[in-house]
């Protein structure tokens, strides 16, 4: 079992559905990552929050928004997505390091997402 | 952002052989560590090795790196089926929370 929770594991929607990804720890990590995988690819950053604060995101399209209303939860709002935005979504936390670099991180097990 | 390459792509190897896979990077790092994935499952990490270290042991793991090709390496010795996944190196640089991961070597280990 992961320590990192994401909900749900499969969704199906259609392109003009709204939809959210939730994402739970309750590890005392203050810095939290959403990352995009396709299949036999690494994983691609698209956001990084840091003690609740939005510190990074990677050019990713406004259709992604990503929220975090506390130190343990971070969500993912979905709104008409595109077909090619199928893939399996990843949260990860990890601990801030002394000089705000970075921990090892602990992944969920991902949801994965199909786009109609 | 994808930093480095690693090959082999895919590994075949039989129960009890160790596997051997490698990761290449281009900018200086601060850590570089490696994460095993199961098939549908997140990424597990598995060890970090800073900058300033040349070698690291992890039960059957064993990580060298040598950041003047800036290269490393895991070795799996013994390997068992559980072992089949996909690995995959990630760096990072000093005051960065970004993680560059590699392409990733399919390990499959046959019983």
């Amino acid at each position: 079992d992961t320590e990192v929770t994401q909900t749900p594991k499969h969704l199906v929607m259609g392109m003009t559905n709204k939809k959210s990804l939730k994402c739970e720890q309750h590890m005392g990590h203050r810095a939290m990552y959403w990352y995009k995988q396709k299949a036999k690819k690494p994983p691609e950053l698209m956001f990084v929050y840091s003690y609740e604060k939005l510190s990074i995101n990677e050019s990713v399209p406004s259709r992604f928004s990503p929220e975090c209303p506390n130190s343990s939860l971070l969500n993912l709002h979905l709104h008409a997505l595109q077909p090619e935005d199928s893939a399996l979504y990843l949260c990860a936390s990890s601990q801030v390091g002394s000089t705000g670099g970075y921990q090892p991180q602990h992944f969920g097990d991902g949801t994965r997402l199909s786009i109609l | 952002s994808q930093q480095g390459e690693e090959d082999p792509q895919a590994l075949s190897i039989q129960e009890g052989e160790n596997a051997t896979m490698n990761c290449s990077y281009k900018t200086s790092i601060n850590n570089l560590q490696w994460y095993r994935q199961n098939s549908g499952r997140g990424l597990v990490h598995l060890i970090l090795i800073r900058s300033n270290e040349r070698e690291k042991h992890s039960g059957r793991l064993r990580v060298t790196l040598d950041t003047s090709k800036k290269s490393s390496s895991l070795l799996i010795t013994a390997s068992r089926a559980a072992d089949t996944a996909s690995y995959f190196c990630a760096t990072d640089r000093l005051d960065d929370y970004k993680l560059s991961f590699g392409a990733g070597t399919t390990v499959t280990v046959r019983a």
